[in-house]
């Protein structure tokens, strides 16, 4: 039973466009939510996060919105650059249990130049 | 600033050969302690999880083992590794939710 899920594999996108990266989850005790990024052999970096009385936040380039009600939430790259290229990872906890992570399989973001 | 290694950063082992792979955090005390494995085409996989020395919960029953005998250390081992076993394993702390990772050891089984 996955409880948090990242649909699309991959995604591939045009340098200077949006890159939109969603996430579904299905366990509505999570109330914390993280994105990270990967690059291969190397340990993922956490990007942004977003606690479950917002609905968005806001860094620089990276954007993700959390809808609570659809159990959905994205992240948003504008302009998207090709270093951005990695696998991004998406992950919820309850704030208030032990911390654990559940993470989605990730998206392999490609931007291409 | 805290920072966490890991090593070895790549080992190639044989089936049942015995496995300890090292992860230690410096800058921070009494951190949650995890290790995680990445297998091909797969997300991140919890293995171990640790909120304090000698304490340690297993997330799936597996042929790997974890101990923590220092506030900063923590151990993954295995007594004899399976093929299945081969993977990227990220070791990773935290003090509030954010989790950071270390740089992962890359273990191939042959």
């Amino acid at each position: 039973d996955q409880q948090v899920k990242q649909n699309s594999p991959s995604l591939s996108v045009q340098e200077g466009r949006i890159s939109i990266l969603n996430c579904d989850y299905t366990n509505s005790m999570f109330d914390y939510f993280l994105w990270y990024k990967k690059y291969p052999a190397e340990g993922p970096t956490f990007l942004i996060s977003i606690s479950s009385i917002k609905d968005k936040n806001e860094d620089g380039r990276f954007t993700v919105f959390l809808n609570k009600s659809a159990k959905h939430l994205s992240l948003h790259i504008v302009p998207s650059q090709p270093g951005d290229s990695a696998v991004y990872f998406c992950a919820a906890s309850k704030r208030s249990g032990s911390e654990k992570l559940v993470f989605g399989k990730g998206t392999k973001l490609t931007v291409n130049p | 600033s805290q920072t966490i290694h890991q090593w070895p950063a790549t080992l190639v082992q044989p089936v049942g050969s015995p496995l300890s792979l090292e992860c230690t955090v410096e800058g921070t005390s009494n951190p949650n302690l995890y290790w995680y494995r990445q297998a091909a085409g797969r997300g991140l996989q919890l293995l171990f999880y640790s909120v304090g020395i000698g304490q340690i919960s297993s997330e799936v029953p597996q042929n790997l083992s974890a101990s923590r005998p220092q506030d900063r250390q923590f151990i993954l081992s295995s007594k004899k590794l399976l093929l299945s076993d081969s993977g990227f394993y990220l070791c990773a702390w935290s003090r509030v939710s954010e989790q950071f990772f270390g740089p992962g050891t890359r273990l191939t089984v042959l």
